[in-house]
């Protein structure tokens, strides 16, 4: 069975500072991948995601993520962090070949100091 | 123009009332999605329809009961509302039911059950 791990249930960086989410997936074959984001109040809102060809990945307000098959990792990076993106952040695979099933990870909250 | 809305946005009832929470999306999108957001934050997939067929049915209590009268619509009718169903239950559709297409997420229905 599939799952995702986020490591870290909160994340705190400096405005300006780099911002790394990390996500680890595990499957016995690659899935698609997705970073959603999720403001106070709101529903979600997808970043990026992964499902084939190159393996970095840019998406929306400046981040990014690079699928590492051999690490089984889809980690999400920014290099500049912005106070508007304090949010929670959650990893999610659905199975290649199967249908649109999200299975999310347990989602890490940024948040950003002055 | 919203997306995917859903209402009500904010539901409080007695345990042992019978609710609905509706969906339309106004995107074309041939499959819809009901998933459940516990007081954790963690997101879990509950339903699935593809041209108002069910194709997913996760393992839900029998209360909770999915309707799509047309692609655009799928409501959610939850019997006999126990303290345990109190969460956010986000609706989303996507244009088919492959696993790399995007979900796009309706903004939530908190439900409180006393």
């Amino acid at each position: 069975a599939q799952s995702v791990t986020q490591l870290g249930s909160h994340v705190s960086v400096s405005e300006g500072a780099l911002v790394l989410l990390r996500c680890n997936y595990s499957s016995s074959v690659p899935p698609y991948l997705f970073w959603y984001v999720q403001y106070p109040n709101q529903g979600l809102q997808l970043l990026l995601k992964y499902t084939t060809g190159a393996t970095l990945v840019k998406g929306i307000n400046g981040f990014e993520a690079e699928f590492k098959k051999s690490e089984t990792s889809f980690h999400l990076t920014k290099p500049s962090a912005h106070m508007s993106d304090a949010a929670e952040y959650f990893c999610a695979v659905s199975e290649r070949g199967g249908y649109n099933k999200l299975i999310f990870g347990a989602g890490t909250r940024l948040a950003v100091h002055p | 123009d919203t997306a995917v809305s859903q209402t009500p946005k904010y539901l409080v009832t007695q345990m042992g009332n019978d609710k609905s929470i509706k969906c339309e999306q106004n995107l074309g999108h041939d499959t819809m999605y009901w998933y459940k957001q516990d007081s954790k934050k963690f997101l879990k997939i509950m339903f699935s329809y593809n041209n108002k067929e069910l194709i997913i049915n996760e393992t839900v209590p029998n209360r909770f009961s999915p309707k799509s009268p047309d692609k655009a619509h799928l409501n959610l009718h939850i019997n006999s509302l126990e303290l345990g169903d109190s969460a956010v239950y986000f609706c989303a559709s996507s244009q088919d039911s492959r696993g790399s297409d995007t979900q796009y997420f309706g903004p939530g229905t908190r439900l409180t059950v006393l």
